[in-house]
């Protein structure tokens, strides 16, 4: 079956950090370039990071440049994103999406993981 | 608030036709591709139309997209009561070099 599933959500304090972790399966991982959009509680969506195929070119949204690090691993079949100096406003959903290169082109979502940060 | 501009809601009785506006500038509509996402309660998100009118493989063809200018339309013909979702367009800012989002609009089936 193609699918995402992302996991690593959960409770943090302001200022902590937390890494999420995408893995994807039923097809090829290596060929597609990947994103993270979240989704506050009752709010819209919002793109945040991109990174290509072979992890060349990555963008970050201002809200999260200089705070969170996406990487990958093709022969994991593994999307991550590493967050620090984690906020309030960062509470959300947290999905992974996959795109064909084309950016925006989000043709496969996971099922999301929730990130709370409070104290 | 939203680089692209969505009204908050929508709504239409069983078997009309309703459109769904979305409006941007001259550095994310006007000069790239439109995406629009349907959300289903308590569902992640999944592509309804790419590349401005192109619907993915299984979606009906009920939903259409089209783009004029800094402004994109996806319109529902034949509204089902399973069509009742958040709508959402999208596009590549090449100011922002990043992906935005309109707010998002609420579909009700009357």
């Amino acid at each position: 079956e193609v699918q995402l599933v992302e996991s690593g959500g959960g409770l943090v304090q302001p200022g902590g950090s937390l890494r999420l972790s995408c893995v994807a399966s039923g097809f090829s991982f290596s060929m597609y370039s990947m994103n993270w959009v979240r989704q506050a509680p009752g709010k819209g969506l919002e793109w945040f990071s991109y990174i290509s195929s072979s992890s060349g070119t990555m963008y970050y949204a201002d809200s999260v440049k200089g705070r969170f690090t996406i990487s990958r691993d093709n022969a994991k079949n593994s999307l991550y994103l590493q967050m620090n100096s984690l906020r309030d406003e960062d509470t959300a959903v947290y999905y992974c999406a996959r795109s064909d290169g084309t950016l925006g082109n989000f043709d496969l979502w996971g099922r999301g993981t929730l990130v709370t940060v409070s104290s | 608030q939203s680089v692209l501009t969505q009204p908050p809601s929508a709504s239409g009785t069983p078997g009309q036709r309703v459109t769904i506006s979305c409006s941007g500038s001259s550095s994310n509509i006007g000069s790239n591709y439109v995406y629009w996402f349907q959300q289903l309660p308590g569902t992640a998100p999944k592509l309804l139309i790419y590349r401005n009118n192109q619907r993915p493989s299984g979606v009906p063809d009920r939903f259409s997209g089209s783009k004029s200018g800094t402004s994109a339309s996806l319109a529902i013909s034949g509204l089902r009561s399973e069509d009742e979702a958040d709508y959402y367009c999208a596009a590549w800012d090449d100011r922002l070099s990043g992906v935005v989002f309109g707010g998002g609009t609420k579909l009700t089936v009357l």
